[in-house]
């Protein structure tokens, strides 16, 4: 199965623990894209990333929330300091992004973050 | 603001029928449209795309239509199975850019 895979599927933190989020998106491509689902509520764009650079961030709260997508290994999602309102569903998506802006995005199944 | 309005209430249908989606957008001029399907626990899926010059496009027992007047979109599901049953999601796209902008979403439900 060549899809987007994400781990883990389900993550549990303590308040001011760090959480890590990973994103292998599907092979051939290079866009990555991260959203946030809050229960309850509907997908939410956080960022966009190609092989090393930030595109488009304009999503992505201020503070302790960074992402990154190395030239080698999956794109990372990290939270600092994690608050109980950052308990969610974060989908990440990926796309060829090689012939335009119109290219459907491929999903993964996303992973659960629960913070005690 | 951008605003996309989808129908919040669940929309409940029997077998065989079709079923009827709506996508309103507001200050959007979108250069196409995209659909995708959420099932519980589980990421989107992408099923279909319509551009602002097509007007209808079908694939198998989907169609979508496109009225950039209006500014809506329609999405159908003829003779609809349980199976059919999901939420689902528009996302109005401008040119250029990447990142997918979503309605909430109707959930669907088809009865047997």
């Amino acid at each position: 199965n060549a899809g987007v895979m994400q781990n883990p599927r389900h993550l549990v933190r303590r308040r001011g623990q760090e959480a890590r989020l990973r994103c292998s998106p599907m092979k051939g491509h290079s866009h990555v894209y991260w959203y946030r689902q809050l229960p309850e509520e509907g997908l939410k764009f956080m960022v966009y990333l190609q092989k090393e650079n930030i595109i488009d961030e304009s999503g992505m709260p201020k503070e302790r929330f960074s992402a990154e997508f190395p030239k080698e290994g999956p794109s990372i999602l990290r939270i600092q300091q994690v608050v109980r309102g950052d308990s969610a569903a974060y989908f990440c998506a990926s796309s060829p992004g090689s012939t335009g802006s119109d290219q459907p995005q491929h999903f993964g199944d996303g992973t659960r973050l629960s913070i005690l | 603001s951008q605003k996309i309005e989808q129908n919040s209430e669940a929309l409940n249908i029997q077998e065989g029928k079709t079923a009827t989606l709506t996508c309103n957008y507001t200050n959007y001029s979108p250069a196409y449209l995209q659909w995708y399907r959420q099932d519980p626990g589980r990421g989107p899926v992408f099923l279909l795309l319509i551009r602002e010059n097509e007007k209808e496009k079908r694939k198998e027992r989907l169609k979508v239509t496109f009225d950039t007047t209006l500014k809506q979109s329609l999405f159908h599901i003829t003779a609809s199975q349980p199976a059919d049953s999901a939420t689902y999601l528009c996302a109005p796209m401008n040119t250029g850019f990447q990142k997918l902008v979503f309605g909430t979403g109707t959930r669907l439900l088809v009865s047997p």
